[in-house]
């Protein structure tokens, strides 16, 4: 149980475009879920954290009408990078904690790696 | 602001060895401790928790421990095999519901 997928696995896109990234919890209902980035050889680092219903939380730096997060229901949320830029290359993980639990568990998804051409 | 490192950034050991994996962080104000695993190109994979009342936790050949007041975690791996080879990444939460805090990961090669 506790599986979080994410689609697409990898996508390549042109500089200006806009690319759609989705995180669903599979088998449970997730209040909470967590966008994070990470270069190569370095961290995760949180981007933003959503809840279902409600306007997700920014981390600092993170620039919110670049990276819309929409947490729409209990399972799904989505991270689209707008105007992506060859800087926006990196490895996208989610991560889902469940409804009813604390976000000491939280169940990730399997990444998906982006490249801005 | 919470730091952690995790050092060296690589390892490379022969099959069968014991090995330990050290994590440090810079605010001892934590909730919980965890150690994940990221094979390449993909999510993780959570090993261990540890909350901040514990000293360790274990699990088959794995054994995380927490010393909290030095700002510390290990984790030992036991008769390492080659299905061991992955990064191996530590995080801190500072409270329930707060964000989880990573280092970096230490690349462990386990070589047959």
């Amino acid at each position: 149980g506790a599986v979080v997928s994410q689609h697409p696995s990898w996508v390549i896109c042109k500089s200006g475009t806009s690319v759609k990234i989705e995180c669903r919890s599979l088998d449970f209902q997730a209040t909470t879920m967590f966008w994070y980035r990470q270069f190569p050889k370095q961290s995760l680092m949180l981007m933003a954290t959503s809840n279902e219903g409600s306007k997700a939380t920014y981390e600092q730096g993170v620039e919110k009408d670049k990276f819309l997060i929409n947490h729409a229901s209990l399972t799904l949320s989505t991270l689209t990078v707008t105007s992506a830029h060859p800087e926006d290359s990196s490895f996208y993980i989610c991560s889902a904690a469940a409804a009813g639990g604390s976000t000491d568990t939280q169940y990730f998804g399997p990444g998906t790696r982006l490249t801005v051409l | 602001k919470q730091e952690v490192t995790q050092i060296p950034a690589a390892l490379s050991v022969p099959e069968g060895e014991n090995l330990v994996l050290n994590c440090s962080f810079t605010d001892s104000a934590i909730y919980n401790l965890q150690w994940f695993r990221q094979d390449p190109g993909k999510g993780l994979t959570s090993l261990l928790l540890i909350q901040s009342s514990q000293r360790e936790q274990t699990s088959g050949r794995l054994n995380a421990s927490l010393d909290k007041s030095s700002g510390r975690s290990t984790l030992y791996i036991a008769a390492s095999q080659p299905g061991d080879s992955a990064t191996y990444l530590c995080a801190v939460q500072a409270g329930a519901n707060s964000k989880l805090t990573f280092g970096k990961g230490i690349t462990l090669s386990v070589r047959p």
